[in-house]
């Protein structure tokens, strides 16, 4: 199973674009890459998602280089309400869901 | 429903007690799933039912954790004797199917203290 790494927490000013990495080393062939974002008190919600290259959506980018063994999720001018957890998950495609979301990224946004 | 439901959105039992955490998945979902969330934590996978059917029992920490699942639809997750250390916040999410391109929806959760 394909370990992530991200950074335990990041603070950003309101109005700033966010970037955050995750590595993962080991990921295999078929894996996905998909990233989560909580808020206090509520479950996950899903962000993005993406093989290979670049996926775009109107929350959010994720880059992944060509060698898949990290990714970038790209917060564009991050508003205080972008304060939260952000989980990097490698999702195996032979089970098709992530055994552990590990303590993710912590996000604080200030103005 | 719109969303995946949980019920009870909090719960306080007495250590040695059995408590039963239920979860209403969006219609439609062959997959479930159950996470655990301690404080400060991540998400720890507990079960995974495709259908009734649970392929996946791998992440249920002792024998005093059980669940099942009913018509393809509504899951409980059953903790018989709970423990101090079972305090946590207790996840439930479906999915369309088991694709790994195919995004979870996540319940509330379920807040469950034992003391």
């Amino acid at each position: 199973l394909a370990k992530t790494t991200q950074p335990i927490s990041m603070d950003s000013y309101e109005g700033q674009e966010v970037n955050i990495t995750c590595s993962h080393n080991n990921i295999a062939t078929n894996d996905y890459i998909t990233w989560y974002q909580q808020f206090p008190s509520q479950g996950p919600r899903f962000i993005i998602q993406g093989y290979k290259t670049k996926v775009t959506n109107e929350v959010a980018s994720l880059f992944i280089p060509a060698d898949r063994k990290s990714s970038t999720l790209s917060l564009p001018r991050v508003s205080l309400s972008d304060t939260a957890v952000y989980y990097c998950l490698v999702v195996p495609s032979n089970s098709g869901y992530a055994l552990n979301f590990g303590k993710g990224t912590s996000l604080l946004v200030t103005p | 429903g719109a969303g995946v439901s949980q019920s009870p959105s909090n719960k306080v039992t007495e250590k040695g007690k059995d408590v039963e955490l239920r979860c209403d998945p969006i219609s439609g979902h062959t997959a479930l799933y159950w996470y655990r969330q301690s404080l400060g934590q991540g998400l720890e996978f507990l079960i995974y039912f495709q259908g009734n059917s649970a392929p996946d029992k791998s992440g249920l920490p002792s024998d005093r954790f059980s669940a099942e699942r009913t018509g393809g639809s509504v899951s409980t997750l059953t903790i018989q004797r709970t423990q101090q250390e079972d305090s946590a916040v207790y996840l439930c999410a479906s999915s369309y199917d088991r694709a790994a391109n195919t995004e979870a929806f996540f319940g509330q959760g379920t807040r469950l203290t034992v003391v």
